[in-house]
């Protein structure tokens, strides 16, 4: 079935640092990949999202690209501020399975210190 | 505005007692999920409706049943809880499959 993986957290970096948290994934069909963020005591909501292959997802500085190649969706950002600490998913949902589905990965907790 | 929204908040249970979890949404969506929350385990899907009066199993669907009798609504319910569904509960709602999903706020659930 699909999968998702991301990188074992919790990720601690210092303010102005280069994020990167990485995220592959499994699929029978060509899925689009979603980057979700959940803030503390929060629901999920949706940070940026890319539906076919080399498309590039961007929102709040945020950036991920659809690599069909590697089946990865690494999520990166230039310089960290405070604000960004929340626990981000990587998630997809499938074409085989007419995109019913919505599967997440483990979710990276990410904290950042000023 | 208010999207997605689950009912109720914060719940304790005793092992064996039953009890239904409500999430409603006002976006008309056709899709709706329930999922649940555990540490390191993130987010693994329950339960799933596609449209009206339909509903299909996700990764975890033993204990739970579920019913979309409105469009606007999707019921989660535990008939005999057990202390492994302490968990926090979330429901989601979205158009189609490459759509952005909304979510509800949770619904922390402990079983004791």
């Amino acid at each position: 079935g699909d999968s998702v993986t991301q990188m074992e957290g919790p990720v601690t970096l210092s303010e102005e640092a280069f994020l990167t948290i990485n995220c592959t994934y499994t699929a029978t069909g060509y899925p689009s990949l979603f980057w979700y963020v959940q803030y503390p005591g929060e629901g999920l909501q949706l940070l940026l999202k890319a539906t076919k292959a080399d498309d590039k997802g961007s929102n709040k500085g945020f950036e991920a690209t659809y690599r069909k190649e590697t089946t990865s969706f690494h999520l990166e950002k230039g310089s960290v501020q405070v604000s960004d600490s929340a626990v981000y998913f990587c998630a997809l949902s499938d074409s085989y399975e007419g995109a019913q589905k919505l599967v997440f990965g483990q979710g990276t907790r990410l904290t950042i210190n000023p | 505005n208010a999207g997605v929204t689950q009912t109720p908040k914060f719940r304790v249970l005793k092992t064996g007692q039953s009890m239904t979890l409500l999430c409603a949404q006002d976006m008309n969506h056709e899709y709706m999920y329930w999922y649940r929350q555990d540490p390191g385990m993130g987010l693994r899907l329950i339960h799933y409706s596609v449209g009206e009066g339909t509903t299909a199993k996700g990764e975890v669907p033993d204990g739970y049943n579920v019913s979309r009798l409105k469009k606007q609504n999707f019921l989660l319910g535990l008939e005999s809880a057990a202390p492994s569904q302490t968990s926090v509960y979330f429901c989601a709602s979205r158009w189609t499959g490459n759509t952005e999903a909304f979510f509800g706020q949770g619904t922390r659930l402990t079983v004791v």
